[in-house]
C-alpha cells in the first residue's frame, strides 16, 4: 500500500461531461502529482502541485484543471469529455519540496479508470 | 522536452539477470534516476533510485556512468512474477524555468518459465 488514495476507482461517463478526479497524498507528503496513461501507452506528466501552488504542467489540455486544497488533497477536473479522453488517471505524491531533487521517490495510487462512451 | 528511450520490450528466463538500460541525456544536473515497475491496472511501485555510480537494494541494482547520460537497471535472477513495465523517470527544466518528471516510454520485460 503506496499511502496515496484515488477515488473513484472506476467511472464511466459520456461525451460532453465533466467529472472531478480526487487524490489524497501519504502522510506527510506536500506534493500532489497527476498522470494520464492511455491503453497501452506510457505515462504522460500532467501537472504538478506542491503545498497548494501549481510547480509544473506537462500534456494537461486546457479542459483539464487541477487543484491541491489546505488539507493537501487534489482534485483533478475534467469537463468537455471525449472519447479520447477514456484513460487511467494515477495521482502520485512526494515529499520533495522541488521536483526530481534528491532521493525523493515517487509513491502512486492505483488510478482512476475513466471510460467515456 | 527532453526525453528518455528504452527498449520496448526483453524476454527473459527464471533465474537470469535482466539489464535494462534508459538513455537520458538532457537530465537536469541536479535531478536523481529512479526506476519503477508497474503490473496492468496498478500505479507504478518504486524500484530504486540513484544520482551516479552504483546503487544497490534488496530487489535491484542501478549503474549511472559518470556523464549521466543513461542508467542500468538490473534485476538479478528474475522469476515469472517480475513480469512487468519498468519505467525510467528523471526531472527536466521546462521552457518555462519549471522543471518536470517524465516517465520513458517503459520496457515491457516477460519472464518465461
Amino acid at each position: 500500500d503506496s499511502g496515496v488514495t484515488q477515488t473513484p476507482k472506476h467511472l464511466i461517463t459520456a461525451t460532453g461531461q465533466r467529472v472531478t478526479l480526487r487524490c489524497s497524498p501519504r502522510s506527510g507528503d506536500l506534493s500532489v502529482y497527476w498522470y494520464q496513461q492511455s491503453l497501452d501507452q506510457g505515462l504522460q506528466f500532467l501537472i504538478q502541485y506542491y503545498n497548494g501552488e501549481e510547480r509544473a504542467k506537462g500534456n494537461i489540455l486546457e479542459r483539464f484543471s487541477a487543484q491541491q486544497f489546505p488539507d493537501l488533497h487534489s482534485e483533478l477536473n475534467l469537463s468537455s469529455l471525449e472519447l479520447g479522453d477514456s484513460a487511467l488517471y494515477f495521482c502520485a505524491s512526494s515529499v520533495a519540496p522541488k521536483i526530481g531533487t534528491n532521493n525523493s521517490p515517487l509513491h502512486f495510487g492505483n488510478g482512476t479508470r475513466l471510460t467515456v462512451t | 522536452l527532453a526525453k528518455t528511450t528504452q527498449p520496448i520490450s526483453m524476454d527473459s528466463y527464471e533465474g537470469q539477470e535482466v539489464n535494462i538500460t534508459c538513455s537520458h541525456n538532457n537530465i537536469a544536473t541536479n535531478d536523481y534516476i529512479t526506476w519503477y515497475q508497474q503490473f496492468p491496472s496498478q500505479g507504478p511501485r518504486f524500484i530504486i533510485q540513484g544520482y551516479k555510480t552504483k546503487v544497490k537494494n534488496e530487489v535491484a541494482s542501478l549503474f549511472i556512468p559518470a556523464d549521466r547520460k543513461s542508467s542500468t537497471l538490473s534485476l538479478p535472477r528474475v522469476s515469472l512474477s517480475d513480469t512487468a513495465v519498468y519505467y525510467c523517470l528523471v526531472g527536466f527544466s521546462m521552457d518555462t524555468g519549471r522543471r518536470a518528471l517524465t516517465f520513458g516510454s517503459g520496457t515491457r520485460l516477460q519472464v518465461q518459465p
